[in-house]
């Protein structure tokens, strides 16, 4: 079953503006992943975000992580056609035998 | 660094038969995962082992599957007899520490199973 849910499922930009994905999660966690796959390609590791902590930058990619409202959002800024991808969101329930349980992700497409 | 190397990258197979992917880990990782993709139910956990030992299979559908890990360089994930419900794309993956140390997953480029 999913621990995590992103929110949207698809959002289509221009290049050059922003875009931010949502994801909700349903119980307690100590850190959240978000990771990128291409199409036909492996999931890639963008950033972690502890659950102690609110925000956190890493180049254009900015996270937030609010565990009274169990939710994260990622918002890439000033977009490239090269960031076209689905991003998922990655959780370890406390308690799951550090299991990483994945949304379903957000399909990214940024339009030239 | 080679990264996660998985293999084959494609497979067609009659529904009966038997497939056995393949994984290679990143060396010096400790931990090796296999998840399973598909467009109804996304990304799923079915196995992963710490240091060549299973840790937790209770994510593995039936006993058609299975997986093993004989040594810290090798895992396969076998399927006999196969389904056309297996088609799906497998991935594998592995890390350098326990997850909940902030160690990332690093994943192979996946199977493409087809099961007609």
């Amino acid at each position: 079953s999913q621990q995590g849910e992103e929110d949207p499922q698809a959002l289509s930009i221009q290049e050059g503006e922003n875009a931010t994905m949502n994801c909700s999660y349903k119980t307690s966690i100590n850190n959240l992943q978000w990771y990128r796959q291409n199409s036909g390609r492996g999931l890639v590791h963008l950033i972690l975000i502890r659950s102690n902590e609110r925000e956190k930058h890493s180049g254009r990619l900015r996270v937030t992580l609010d565990t009274s409202k169990k939710s994260s959002s990622l918002l890439i800024t000033a977009s490239r056609a090269a960031d076209t991808a689905s991003y998922f969101c990655a959780t370890i329930a406390r308690g799951s035998n550090y299991k990483l349980t994945f949304g379903k992700g957000t399909l990214l497409t940024v339009n030239p | 660094d080679a990264g996660v190397i998985q293999s084959p990258r494609h497979e067609v197979t009659e529904m009966g038969q038997e497939v056995t992917l393949r994984c290679k880990p990143i060396s010096g990782h400790d931990y090796l995962f296999w998840y399973r993709q598909t467009m109804m139910r996304g990304l799923e956990l079915l196995i992963y082992f710490n240091n060549n030992v299973p840790i937790d299979d209770s994510g593995m559908p039936e006993d058609r599957f299975s997986a093993k890990m004989p040594n810290a360089s090798f895992s396969t994930l076998k399927i006999q007899p196969s389904e056309p419900r297996d088609s799906a794309v497998y991935f594998c993956a592995s890390s350098l520490e326990v997850l909940d140390r902030d160690s990332p997953l690093h994943f192979g480029n996946g199977t493409r199973l087809t099961v007609t």
